[in-house]
């Protein structure tokens, strides 16, 4: 399985905006690169996903270097309903192979 | 609400003893995941179907663990002769499909203590 690498931890403030980095410089072509997010006590939920252009949803944008070997997810606005564990994936067949991700910590 | 639900959402036993979860797909979903979490880790994908058909299984799933899904609807995962550790929080997840982005929408999960 292709491997990804982010950060254990970040912290924000509030109504800052928040650029959660990640690397996967084994990616192959076909790989699209998904992140998911945990907020305490439940399970995880979708974010993006992409595979060469960068990404824009209603909960985040997704920017994705020429190369692919890294990706960033923005958080436009950190609110502190976004403190969460988010996860970087390149997907792998049916099923999401998620790695210990970056835990999220936003202040007020 | 429509989402995914596991049932129970904690489970405490004993060493040794057997335990069933069920998990309750989105309706219309035909492909159903389980996953197990442990402290301070990602989730692991242990097994997933594709309606009834148990399509792929981890090497993680000893043969104590069995899941099965009769109708291609809810599904069931028993662990028999529970170990200590066994203790994590298994997730089920089900999708539409299997195109991209396949989103999986997740239930809250089961928290199993084995003592």
């Amino acid at each position: 399985d292709a491997k990804t690498t982010q950060p254990n931890s970040m912290e924000s403030n509030e109504e800052e905006p928040v650029h959660l980095p990640c690397n996967h410089s084994t990616i192959s072509g076909t790989d699209y690169i998904h992140w998911y997010r945990q907020l305490p006590s439940q399970g995880p939920e979708y974010v993006i996903h992409g595979l060469t252009s960068n990404v824009n949803n209603r909960m985040a944008s997704l920017a994705i270097a020429e190369d692919r070997k890294s990706s960033t997810l923005i958080l436009h606005r950190a609110t502190l309903r976004d403190a969460a564990v988010y996860y970087c994936i390149l997907r792998y067949g049916n099923k999401l192979v998620f790695g210990a991700g970056t835990i999220l910590r936003v202040k007020s | 609400d429509t989402g995914v639900s596991q049932n129970p959402r904690h489970k405490i036993t004993k060493r040794g003893q057997n335990v069933t979860f069920r998990c309750d797909p989105i309706s219309e979903h035909n492909r159903l995941y389980w996953y197990r979490q442990t402290l301070g880790q990602g989730p692991e994908f242990l097994t997933y179907f594709q309606n009834e058909a148990q399509l792929e299984k981890s090497r993680l799933l000893s043969d104590r663990f069995s899941a099965e899904r009769p109708k291609g609807s809810f599904s069931t995962l028993e662990i028999q002769r529970t170990e200590q550790g066994d203790s994590a929080m298994y997730l089920c997840a089900s999708s539409l499909g299997s195109g991209i982005p396949n989103e999986q929408f997740f239930g809250p999960g089961t928290r199993l203590t084995v003592l």
